[in-house]
């Protein structure tokens, strides 16, 4: 059962366009949603987070937008570029016992042309 | 400051041989968890290691086993390969298992089993 559902599959947006990509979750109980990207052959890196008591956060042309009522949240890339284009994986994390669980969406593919 | 490291980078096994793959965490890092990820799809979580010990389990086989030393660098050991382990292995540490969800990843351990 995937917990958290992440869409679309693959983007592609202008060099100068703005990408959005769409998380939903069902568990009222997460409680920190990061995003990650991961560039072809690397790991994933933290891109940018955000708790469910506020409402957006933005890091430069990066921004997280969250709806705790409707359980969505997404990333927005502004002025999006060709060095942007890799996968994106939103995640939900929760207490599991003592330990903190990290549940992750499936990912997007963001291809920006130039 | 290191980040994560991993080694090797890249492995070529056959079926029913074993594997070792390492992992140094973060300078400050105490905690370590590893991920499989097959081409194209998310991290998988495998199993996570907190003072010596594992703590989280995913949905794996016993054939995936681990080990945390001292310093807190971690191995991964798959027994009885399979064609489907074949995947990259990321290492990603933390800072306690109370962590809300930033992990740093290592740029994995891309195996093939032939």
């Amino acid at each position: 059962q995937q917990q958290v559902k992440q869409s679309p599959q693959s983007l592609i947006v202008q060099k100068g366009g703005i990408s959005i990509i769409n998380c939903a979750y069902e568990n009222t109980a997460f409680d920190y949603f990061p995003w990650y990207q991961q560039f072809p052959g690397k790991g994933p890196a933290l891109l940018i987070a955000i708790r469910p008591d506020v409402s957006e956060k933005k890091e430069g042309r990066f921004t997280i937008s969250f709806n705790k009522s409707a359980k969505q949240f997404s990333l927005h890339i502004m002025d999006s570029q060709p060095g942007d284009s890799a996968t994106y994986f939103c995640a939900a994390s929760t207490w599991a016992g003592n330990n903190r669980k990290l549940i992750w969406g499936l990912g997007t593919s963001l291809a920006v042309n130039p | 400051d290191a980040g994560v490291t991993q080694s090797p980078t890249h492995l070529i096994k056959t079926r029913g041989q074993q594997v070792t793959l390492r992992c140094s965490p973060k300078s400050g890092h105490d905690t370590v968890s590893w991920y499989q990820q097959a081409l194209g799809q998310g991290p998988q979580f495998i199993f996570q290691y907190y003072e010596e010990e594992e703590r989280q389990r995913g949905n794996f086989p016993d054939r995936f086993s681990g080990h945390q030393f001292p310093n807190y660098s971690s191995e991964l050991n798959v027994n009885a390969l399979l064609l489907g382990d074949s995947a990259l292995y990321l290492c990603a540490s933390s800072a306690g298992t109370g962590d809300t969800g930033e992990l740093f990843f290592g740029e994995g351990s891309r195996l093939t089993v032939l």
